[in-house]
This record gives structure tokens, C-alpha cells and sequence, in this order.
């Protein structure tokens, strides 16, 4: 299965841009970079996701390298609710007997 | 409801009995996924139900632990002579096709 590597922990200030990276060397062609995070005593919550082009929604965006190993989550103005556990998966294009699978994560720390 | 649906939210058992935790997932959601979350550490996948196939039960670390999906809505995890080893937070997903997960909030099992 392709995996995905992430830093423990990072920190931020409120307010400023966070971005959380994501390598995936061993990607496929037809793999989906999905984003979730877990705030404290909640079950994990899907940001985004994308394939190949850079993608914005209302939560963060999403870069994605030109060759496709690596991704960056963007918290554009981080606040204290950002603060969570960022998973980085990657998901097939056909999802028939796809089982998500999490790592650890990124623990972000937001600072007031 | 609008959600994926956990209960109870806390169960604290004592060593040896057994305990029964249920998730109602998303009307129409296909597939439906059990993890387990021990403090402080990532999701570990215990079981898969996906539509009238056989559930994948390859994640499921001892015969203490089983499940059932019954009418391909509401699924019951059930562990038996239950061990402190146990004690985690036990997480519910459910999918439909070829999208995200949707998790619940979890049950927080402390077993004493």
C-alpha cells in the first residue's frame, strides 16, 4: 500500500499561514491525496482532496507537487480551532474495497 | 440524523465482562469501517463492511473481538472478557461510493 510521511508535530501563531506537508514517493497514478484532521475528542473530518491540480475550499488548499510525491495542506489565517491532528491518506480512484489508512498524523499546535 | 451516530459515548467495564458498542452510520452509506484509537496514537483499522460482501475482519487483534452489520445499516462491535488493553476510544465510519468518510465521535471504553 502507498504511504504517506508526515512531521509529528509543527506550531503556529495565530493568524499566520500554516503549511502542513505530506511526501508520498511511492504514489500511483490513479491514488487521491486526501486530507482529514481531528480536533480533541472527535472523530477525524475530511478538509480536501485532490489529484493532480491545486485545490481551495472553504476549510484550507491544497498544493500538490508537480510530480505528485509530495502535497501541502494550507491553512491560509490560522485560529485557536485549528488546532488538531492533520492526516495526510491517499485514497484509489475507485474506492470499491478501499480501507482508509492513518498514520499519526501532524499534531498542530496554535499559538494565541 | 445528519450524522454518523455512536453509542454509548463513554462505557467503563470492569476486567472480564463483556461490552457491546453500536453505530448507526449514514442512511445510504455503503461501507462501514470500525477503528480503534489508543491515547495519544493514530487509528487502528479493526473491520470493514462494505454493502452484502463478507466483512474484512483482518484488523481485528483477537478472537475477543467481533462485529456484525446487521441489515447493511447498524453495526454492533462487540468485545468479550474484556482486558485493560482494551481501554481506547473506538471510532465508526461510514462511506458512500467513492467519496470521503464520515466518522462519529467515537466510544470512549475504560476498561478497570
Amino acid at each position: 500500500d502507498a504511504k504517506t510521511t508526515q512531521p509529528n508535530s509543527m506550531e503556529s501563531n495565530e493568524e499566520e499561514p500554516v503549511h502542513l506537508p505530506c511526501n508520498h514517493s511511492t504514489i500511483s497514478g490513479t491514488d487521491y491525496i486526501h486530507w482529514y484532521r481531528q480536533l480533541p475528542s472527535q472523530g477525524p473530518e475530511y478538509v480536501i482532496h485532490g489529484l493532480t491540480s491545486n485545490v481551495n475550499n472553504r476549510m484550507a488548499s491544497l498544493a500538490i507537487a508537480e510530480d505528485r510525491k509530495s502535497s501541502t495542506l494550507i491553512l491560509h489565517r490560522a485560529t485557536l480551532r485549528d488546532a488538531a491532528v492533520y492526516y495526510c491518506i491517499l485514497s484509489p480512484l475507485h474506492m470499491g474495497s478501499y480501507i482508509p489508512t492513518f498514520g499519526r498524523g501532524t499534531s498542530l499546535i496554535v499559538h494565541p | 440524523g445528519a450524522g454518523v451516530s455512536q453509542s454509548p459515548s463513554n462505557k467503563v467495564t470492569e476486567k472480564g465482562k463483556d461490552v457491546e458498542l453500536r453505530c448507526d452510520p449514514i442512511s445510504g452509506h455503503t461501507a462501514l469501517y470500525w477503528y480503534r484509537q489508543s491515547l495519544g496514537q493514530g487509528l487502528e483499522f479493526l473491520i470493514y463492511f462494505q454493502g452484502n460482501s463478507a466483512p474484512d475482519k483482518s484488523g481485528l487483534p483477537s478472537d475477543r473481538f467481533s462485529a456484525e452489520r446487521t441489515g447493511g445499516s447498524v453495526s454492533t462491535l462487540t468485545i468479550q472478557r474484556t482486558q485493560q488493553e482494551d481501554s481506547a476510544v473506538y471510532l465508526c465510519a461510514s462511506r458512500p461510493p467513492n467519496t470521503e468518510a464520515f466518522f462519529g465521535q467515537g466510544t470512549r471504553l475504560t476498561v478497570v
